[in-house]
């Protein structure tokens, strides 16, 4: 099956500063990839998706870039703020819709 | 719309009990997945069912099982239970179009303690 690692487990930036997050799979078939935000208690929340046929994504202050040789994909988080503190995962899948995450980045945005 | 809705939220539970957890996927949503979550880990993929068919189980024992009923709602059983699943169970749904990835949308989970 699909193995994702994620890096760093934990990430401490001071606001306005950039944040980058990096996650490998081994799935060749993996053609999905998305990345949800969790805040303590709550439920994981998508917050930005790429397929394989493309090779970057950008929404407002985030960014997400995937090399499909190299089996890696990046989350890109710009001008950091402190609501953006949360942990986030990556996520990848094929096309039967089974997703396989990652174990996760605690980001902390330091005001 | 409402969101992808579980029930209970908390359950407590013995070793060697039996579970029934329940998930109610947003309108139009044919599939169904299931996830433990354990602290500090990502979730961990257990079933997925589309159109009332199982099509995909992740490496989770038989003491897990599910089933998708015709409104598309599911529910995750778990027998003799373990110490070692004590978790937060995320159900995510998604419209499920074999062929094409669709975003899943979780709901806020059932946590369960194990004593």
């Amino acid at each position: 099956g699909e193995n994702v690692e994620q890096h760093p487990s934990t990430l401490s930036v001071q606001e306005g500063d950039s944040a980058v997050i990096k996650c490998t799979y081994s799935d060749s078939a993996s053609n999905y990839f998305p990345w949800y935000k969790q805040e303590l208690g709550k439920r994981p929340q998508l917050i930005i998706d790429i397929r394989s046929n493309v090779g970057e994504k950008k929404d407002q202050r985030i960014a997400v870039t995937l090399n499909k040789t190299a089996k890696h994909f990046s989350l890109h988080i710009t001008e950091t703020q402190p609501e953006d503190s949360a942990v986030y995962f990556c996520a990848a899948s094929n096309t039967g819709n089974q997703f396989y995450f990652g174990t996760g980045t605690s980001l902390t945005v330091i005001p | 719309d409402a969101g992808v809705t579980q029930s209970p939220t908390h359950l407590i539970k013995t070793r060697g009990q039996h579970v029934t957890l329940r998930c109610s996927p947003i309108s139009g949503h044919k599939s169904v997945s299931w996830y433990q979550q354990v602290l500090g880990q990502g979730p961990q993929f257990i079933f997925q069912y589309y159109e009332k068919e199982e099509r995909g189980r992740g490496n989770f024992p038989d003491r897990f099982s599910a089933r998708q009923f015709p409104n598309y709602s599911s529910e995750l059983n778990v027998n003799a239970l373990l110490l070692g699943d004590s978790a937060l169970y995320l159900c995510a749904s998604s419209h499920g179009d074999r062929g094409a990835n669709q975003p899943q949308h979780f709901g806020d989970g059932t946590r369960l303690s194990i004593l």
